[in-house]
């Protein structure tokens, strides 16, 4: 079975400040990883997404995270905080061999102080 | 285009009530996935078709939740004798064939 461990259900983090989310997963097979970002009353938004290939992957509005399969982490980040980062954040794993269903984090809630 | 839709967007029941949960997929996508996000926790997952086939139910925690996919488009959760702890967002994903999951958002359910 896999699964995420994200630690910390709230992370401030001041404006302009880096934003750095932790994700740790486990696999029994490659993986597939995603971030997904949810705002108040929407739905979940994919961020980014590791397949194959170059491990650091880019994704929408200046985030990107880095597959590490020696430490199991696909963390996120994002060098300068902005007031509409505000939103929950969640890891995810799915078996890249499988039928794609996702096992998710618990979530981050990420606050931006202005 | 459109997007994934789910209705009721919010739905209030009593205790031992049954209820239907619709979902509207992608035009044109064939997997489309259940999940259940409780309060404080990440989405869990149910249930996954591709075409009208249930391919994995293996999420559905008991014989009281049952879905269906008629023709491979529309779904519907099937929640039968409901309990407070089935109180949750109910969210649906669709993707074309293995690719992206682009989710609804979802259908809110409080049991009294």
């Amino acid at each position: 079975a896999q699964s995420v461990t994200q630690l910390g259900s709230h992370v401030s983090v001041s404006e302009g400040a880096l934003v750095l989310l932790r994700c740790n997963y486990s696999s029994s097979v490659p993986p597939y990883l995603f971030w997904y970002v949810q705002y108040p009353n929407q739905g979940l938004q994919l961020l980014l997404k590791y397949t194959t290939g170059a491990t650091l992957v880019k994704g929408i509005n200046g985030f990107e995270a880095e597959f590490k399969k020696s430490e199991t982490s696909f963390h996120l980040t994002k060098p300068s905080a902005h007031m509409s980062d505000a939103a929950e954040y969640f890891c995810a794993v799915s078996d890249a061999s499988g039928n794609n269903r996702l096992a998710f984090g618990k979530g981050n809630q990420v606050v931006v102080i202005p | 285009g459109a997007g994934v839709s789910q209705t009721p967007s919010n739905k209030v029941t009593e205790k031992g009530k049954y209820v239907e949960l619709r979902c509207d997929p992608i035009s044109g996508h064939t997997a489309l996935y259940w999940y259940r996000q409780s309060l404080g926790q990440g989405p869990e997952f149910l249930i996954y078709f591709q075409g009208t086939g249930a391919a994995d139910d293996s999420g559905l925690p008991n014989d009281r939740f049952f879905a269906v996919r008629p023709e491979g488009s529309v779904s519907t959760l099937k929640i039968q004798r409901t309990e407070r702890g089935d109180s949750a967002v109910y969210l649906c994903a669709s993707s074309s064939d293995r690719g992206e999951q682009f989710f609804g958002p979802g259908t809110r359910l409080t049991v009294l």
